[in-house]
């Protein structure tokens, strides 16, 4: 099974700080990478696909990249409603799996 | 509007079983693979099973936690996705969300999940 870490586990910020998280996979996995946002009591949001393209609707400040083993997630300048949990997720072989999240929360 | 919608949830004992139904509008269901994803209370996510779509033989694929004992299935005339649990452990507590799933770019539709509690 692919194993993806994600760093940090919880990270806390402020409005219009420059975020950046990591997912790392155990093995490659091309660019198959997806990153979701997740807040309390709902369910996750769709924010990127194959590591980088930008789900519709989905705010510029955020972007992706990365390929292989290493990949990033980024909120160019943090805004209030981006207070949550993020998760990655392979979607290049079975079982399809997800990071361990990271939680973004107010400094 | 583009919609899944869960239900079936409840409180079982262990052992037992239960079924879960999800109910898809607003878009061609066929078209697409289908998924079950599962979050136990204060953890993070677990995909559970997939059921491709008829161009892809419907084949399923599971995750090893659930593999013999759960089993997602489709009904394409009638725009639905089922999952069936048998043999429940305390451990399968959680809420169980229906995701449209377009294979490598992700999973873009997630209703808004259906709560199993696996309990004696």
């Amino acid at each position: 099974d692919i194993q993806l870490t994600q760093s940090p586990s919880f990270l806390s910020a402020s409005v219009g700080d420059r975020v950046t998280i990591t997912c790392r996979a155990s093995q490659a996995i091309s660019s198959h990478l997806a990153w979701y946002q997740q807040k309390p009591g709902t369910a996750p949001k769709l924010l990127i696909y194959a590591a980088f393209t930008l789900q519709s609707g989905v705010p510029s400040r955020f972007s992706g990249s990365g390929s292989g083993t290493e990949f990033t997630l980024t909120i160019s300048s943090l805004q209030p409603e981006d207070f949550a949990t993020y998760y990655c997720q392979q979607l290049n072989s079975y079982p399809l799996t997800f990071g361990g999240g990271t939680k973004v929360e107010i400094k | 509007e583009v919609q899944l919608v869960e239900s079936g949830g409840g409180l079982v004992q262990p052992g037992g079983s239960l079924s879960l139904s999800c109910a898809a509008s607003g878009f061609t269901f066929s078209d697409h693979h289908m998924d079950w994803v599962r979050q136990a209370p204060g953890k993070g996510l677990e995909w559970v099973g997939r059921s491709r779509k008829k161009a892809n033989g419907y084949n399923t694929e599971y995750a090893a936690s659930v593999k013999g004992r759960f089993t997602v299935s489709r009904d394409d005339s009638k725009n639905s996705l089922l999952l069936q649990m048998n043999s429940l452990k305390t451990e399968d507590t959680a809420v169980y969300y229906c995701v449209r799933d377009n294979d490598h770019y992700g999973m873009d539709v997630w209703g808004q999940g259906t709560t199993v509690t696996v309990s004696s």
